[in-house]
């Protein structure tokens, strides 16, 4: 599987700023997804990030507040605009396999802690 | 909207012994079912999965069954070990969409 590397891998934040999350992988790979894991709870996807194009969010996000970039098929950003203590998270990043993009695997994730 | 329901929340078993967490899925379209272990602090790994088209499938200690028609699949681990000890996720994918639609979690305990 894919090497799939996260930037930074925590952090802690004041509120009303922003962080951009990176994550970079170790060959081309067609789907690339952003999720949120709060605290003690499963992960919930928060939008695909498109080689070329806007993210698709899914309900619940929204671009003004978590802007993703995809440039090329290798690196995705994930910014988590003007934050409050609710974004305390985990945010992760998953590629889809090569030979099989259904399959997904995950980042080490960054763990942001906003005060 | 598309939920995944999954069962129990905790599971304390002694080592040795089966371990088995059961989901359920809304979406019928649903056709591929992934089973993730988190352990403390780390990335979710991929465990087993299992397509639509199977029933079942098996990996040394862990194996999967689907049924379509009750819209449930279930992880099935034996000979627990202590290492086994995690919080274990199941997922539903929509054919085509490669969007993950995740269960709750099962923290599994494996006393010694």
């Amino acid at each position: 599987s894919a090497v799939i590397s996260q930037k930074p891998s925590r952090d802690i934040c004041q509120r009303g700023t922003s962080l951009t999350i990176q994550c970079q992988v170790d060959s081309q790979v067609t789907m690339m997804f952003w999720y949120r894991q709060q605290p003690g709870q499963s992960l919930t996807l928060i939008a695909t990030a498109n080689q070329g194009s806007e993210a698709t969010y899914e309900s619940g996000f929204v671009i003004d507040k978590f802007p993703i970039s995809r440039p090329n098929l290798t690196f995705s950003t994930l910014t988590v605009s003007n934050m409050s203590p609710e974004d305390s998270s985990i945010y992760l990043c998953s590629v889809g396999a090569r030979d099989r993009e259904e399959t997904q695997y995950f980042g080490p994730g960054t763990r942001l802690l906003v005060l | 909207g598309e939920n995944v329901e999954q069962h129990p929340s905790t599971l304390s078993v002694q080592e040795g012994d089966s371990a088995v967490i059961k989901c359920t899925y809304s979406d019928s379209a649903s056709n591929y079912f992934p089973w993730y272990k988190q352990e403390l602090g780390k990335r979710p790994q991929l465990i087993i999965d299992i397509r639509s088209n199977v029933g079942e499938k098996k990996d040394q200690r862990i194996a999967v069954t689907l049924n379509k028609t009750a819209k449930h699949f279930s992880l099935h681990i034996t000979e627990t070990q202590p290492e086994d000890s995690a919080v274990y996720f199941c997922a539903a994918s929509r054919a085509g969409t490669y969007k993950y639609i995740f269960g709750t979690g099962t923290r599994l305990k494996v006393l010694a």
